[in-house]
């Protein structure tokens, strides 16, 4: 069985400002992890994906994330917010061979500006 | 690439009727699709898992019955809400996954239901 953990229900940061969310994940398997975003009443964007190939992975609108396995983590960073980065964002995994997804309880991202 | 669509976008209709909700891939064949529910300010909850051709598996909890599937080609899939009542009123996501894309599923951009 798999589960991830969304630290932080809610993330606020100007604009300009580096933005962290961060992710535990458990899985008895080797995982693959995603992050999705969502923008009111719209469904889900992959931002990005990690399927044990490099560990820190590049995704689109300059976020990145980082699997490291020795923390069970996988952090979604972006070094610049931008006003229309305010979403909410859910990380997500799913174990080898198994494509049902578990997710996050999410992260609703501010941006002021 | 990789798009899903949902139709209808929103709808809204009286208690006691059947809505029906369809969504397709539209530039790749879908082997597997899977049908969410999200509630306001919640995460999504995965409802059931269709493979094209043969019958959906339901997640505990989720009356078959109720939210009937259907899958009849690699790139429909459709979900009937029967007998609807006001507290089956959600958002409701399907995503969809293709075997030669990975596993990574696509998402619709979601059908908001709204039972009176």
């Amino acid at each position: 069985a798999q589960s991830v953990t969304q630290l932080d229900s809610h993330v606020s940061v100007s604009e300009g400002t580096p933005v962290l969310l961060r992710c535990n994940y458990s899985s008895s398997y080797s995982p693959s992890l995603f992050w999705y975003v969502q923008h009111p009443n719209k469904g889900l964007q992959l931002l990005l994906k990690y399927t044990s190939a490099a560990t820190l992975v590049k995704g689109i609108n300059g976020f990145e994330a980082e699997f490291k396995k020795s923390e069970t983590s996988f952090h979604l960073t972006k070094p610049s917010a931008h006003m229309s980065d305010a979403a909410e964002y859910f990380c997500v995994v799913s174990a080898f061979n198994d494509y049902k997804l578990s997710f996050g309880a999410g992260t609703t991202v501010t941006v002021r500006a | 690439g990789a798009v899903v669509s949902q139709h209808p976008s929103r709808v809204i209709c009286k208690s006691g009727t059947s809505v029906k909700i369809e969504c397709r891939s539209l530039d790749f064949q879908a082997t597997t699709m899977f049908w969410y529910r999200q509630f306001p300010k919640q995460s999504l909850m995965l409802m059931a898992t269709s493979n094209e051709g043969s019958k959906a598996t339901y997640e505990q909890g989720v009356e078959k019955d109720k939210f009937l599937i259907n899958h009849a080609s690699l790139t429909l899939s459709t979900l009937t809400v029967t007998s609807a009542h006001p507290e089956d009123s959600s958002f409701y996501i399907c995503s969809a996954r293709a075997g030669d894309l990975g596993e990574t599923q696509y998402f619709g951009p979601g059908t908001r239901l709204l039972v009176l």
